[in-house]
Order: structure tokens, then C-alpha cells, then sequence
């Protein structure tokens, strides 16, 4: 089992639907959890990062961590063309010093 | 503003030749990092480092090689005995090397084709 699994996608939705992407993981040490947009040809930006379990809310974005099912989210409401671009989910947990990413799902939303 | 600087943004070699590609950030980080990004493969990591002159490999550290003779410049050299070196290299960078606690923030990428 990998570590961190993530459907690679496409996953196309119609402008201004909430559209919802998810990671689950198997090591359950893992306690930082980050998404990261990355458009083509560029470098992933880092869009959120949270501590442990809970929620997150950043304007349009809302990060879900549940680590009693090993799973956690990106929600993206009023989705936006510009929204285009593939996210990766990356986690760590204290002491490790490596960050584990996903593959990555690409995006794409409908005009 | 602060960042990551890759450059150049594409570069082509023929095969058999050895080819640096250069990272430099002025956010003040002591971390920094290369991956390489293929597709369907994900981020695998290639080295690492926490400060100047010193360097760990990563996952993937074969026929590569890095230097870090200052804390905002970490270049890696592809060497000829790498073998599939055509590939998106990223550079990257943390506060600190303490995994989760310091997010990565990267460049721009280095496209490598090698033919």
C-alpha cells in the first residue's frame, strides 16, 4: 500500500460548482498535511497547511483533515475557470524530515 | 519579493554530457531541495540539504549531484550517469528541515530534455 494515495484525475466540473479533492493515507504518525496548486509548466504554491485533525477555511478553500479515517479534503466552492491546474496533497509527520506528496489530481473547470 | 529562482526555464543536452541547474532564493531559508516531477510518477526526492556544506541524498540521489556553498544558491548537476535525466526538476525551500512544521516553497522549474 502506498503512502499517500490520490486520484490522479481529470476530474472536470461546470464553473461555480464546489468541487471536492481527496487523499488518503496509511501512516498514521503523519500530522501536517498540505495542499499545493500547481498550474503547468510552473511550481507548486502552496494553497493550505494545517496541524492535525479539524478544518481550515481560506477564502474559496476549505482544508478537512480526519485522521481517524486516515483521509483528508480540499473543498473549492464558486469554482473558477482559473482554478485549472493540478493539486497535490502532501503530509509529514514530527520527526521525519521528508514530506510525502501525492500524484496529484488534475482539475479542470468548465466555462 | 522573495522566491525561488530555477534557471533556465528549458534546457536541451545530448547525451553523455554532464548539465547544472541552478536554484537560488533569497527568503533567507536554511532548507533547501531538488525534485524531479514525471508524469504519473509524482515528486521524488533527489538531495537535501539543512545548511551550507552539507547535503543528504534523497530517494532518487543516483547520477546526480549538488553543492552548497551558500545558503541561497544549491545547484544541481545532472551527470552523464544518470540514466533518464529528461525531466521537470524542482527547486525548494524551508524555513527549517523539520519536515510538516516547515512547508516547501518552490521555483519555477528547470525543464531537461537530454537526447
Amino acid at each position: 500500500q502506498k503512502e499517500v494515495e490520490q486520484d490522479p484525475g481529470p476530474l472536470s466540473v461546470p464553473e461555480g460548482a464546489i468541487v471536492s479533492l481527496n487523499c488518503t493515507y496509511s501512516n498514521s504518525a503523519f500530522q501536517y498535511f498540505m495542499w499545493y496548486r500547481q498550474y503547468s509548466r510552473k511550481g507548486p504554491e502552496l494553497l493550505m497547511y494545517t496541524y492535525s485533525s479539524g478544518n481550515k477555511e481560506d477564502g474559496r478553500f476549505t482544508a478537512q483533515v480526519d485522521k481517524s479515517s486516515k483521509y483528508i479534503s480540499l473543498f473549492i466552492r464558486d469554482s473558477q475557470p482559473s482554478d485549472s491546474a493540478t493539486y497535490l496533497c502532501a503530509m509529514s509527520d514530527r520527526g521525519d524530515d521528508k514530506i510525502i506528496f501525492g500524484k496529484g489530481t488534475r482539475l479542470h473547470i468548465l466555462p | 519579493d522573495g522566491g525561488i529562482t530555477q534557471s533556465p526555464k528549458y534546457l536541451f543536452r545530448k547525451e553523455g554530457q554532464n548539465v547544472t541547474l541552478s536554484c537560488e532564493q533569497n527568503l533567507n531559508h536554511d532548507a533547501m531541495y531538488w525534485y524531479r516531477q514525471d508524469p504519473g510518477q509524482g515528486l521524488r526526492l533527489i538531495y537535501y540539504s539543512q545548511i551550507v556544506n552539507d547535503f543528504q541524498k534523497g530517494d532518487i540521489a543516483e547520477g546526480y549531484s549538488v553543492s552548497r556553498e551558500k545558503k541561497e544558491s544549491f545547484p544541481l548537476t545532472v551527470t552523464s550517469a544518470q540514466k533518464n535525466p529528461t525531466a521537470f526538476y524542482l527547486c525548494a525551500s524551508s524555513f527549517t528541515l523539520t519536515g510538516g512544521n516547515s512547508p516547501l516553497h518552490f521555483g519555477n522549474g528547470t525543464r531537461l530534455t537530454v537526447t
